[in-house]
């Protein structure tokens, strides 16, 4: 199925650490959104983005998207043991608006 | 509801059986999408209703797969002749409507095919 390169696959940071992860697409979307699920649960959803060049924060967390609007960024600062899990972009667009997910970025936060 | 619900959460089939799972999405949400996540991998997308309508099928994987949702609320996602191969976690997710809004995910349903 049709997914979202997202990168870095894996991370495994020390607490206090700023972390960056990124999602590219051969497409244009108009809305990109980022998930977090921690294990046997949905994803939940962290930030929406609707604008080209956007820039959102939601308290330690901060995404961007993209100029060419094929692109998003997540930051998360100061990070803490509670931020582990897999992290998900998402865009949505083309001509039916479907929402098409990234390949998910492992976080791992040692104390 | 407060949030998306999905049952069951989990389904043990055997091989070529049939097995519907359930969506309640968020109430008054119009757009709903199921989704297929394997194991390490990104929610892969299936079908996404519009109200009644099916606006986008193309991720299907074949003709054993089917959707419904008759009345612009509750969907139920079909599949006949169960392949191991379909064991997954299947997701859906309901949003406010069609345009750039945000889409909330229920926990899933595990099925597993044996």
């Amino acid at each position: 199925g049709q997914q979202l390169n997202q990168s870095p696959q894996s991370m495994f940071i020390q607490e206090g650490e700023d972390v960056s992860m990124n999602c590219t697409s051969s497409s244009i979307f108009n809305t990109w959104l980022w998930y977090k699920q921690d294990p046997g649960e949905g994803p939940v959803l962290l930030i929406a983005l609707y604008k080209a060049g956007e820039l959102t924060s939601n308290g330690r967390l901060t995404a961007q998207f993209g100029i060419t609007r094929k692109d998003s960024f997540l930051n998360i600062s100061a990070s803490i043991p509670s931020d582990v899990g897999i992290y998900f972009c998402a865009g949505r667009g083309g001509a039916t608006n479907k929402l098409i997910f990234g390949t998910g970025t492992l976080l791992a936060v040692q104390p | 509801g407060a949030g998306v619900s999905q049952t069951p959460s989990n389904k043990v089939t055997e091989k070529g059986k049939y097995v519907e799972l359930r969506c309640d999405p968020i109430s008054g949400h119009t757009a709903l999408y199921w989704y297929r996540q394997s194991l390490g991998q990104g929610p892969e997308f299936l079908i996404y209703f519009q109200g009644t309508g099916a606006a986008d099928d193309s991720g299907l994987p074949n003709d054993r797969f089917f959707a419904v949702r008759p009345e612009g609320s509750v969907s139920t996602l079909k599949i006949q002749r169960t392949e191991r191969g379909d064991s997954a976690v299947y997701l859906c997710a309901s949003s406010p409507g069609y345009g750039n809004t945000e889409a909330f995910f229920g926990q899933g349903t595990r099925l597993t095919v044996v």
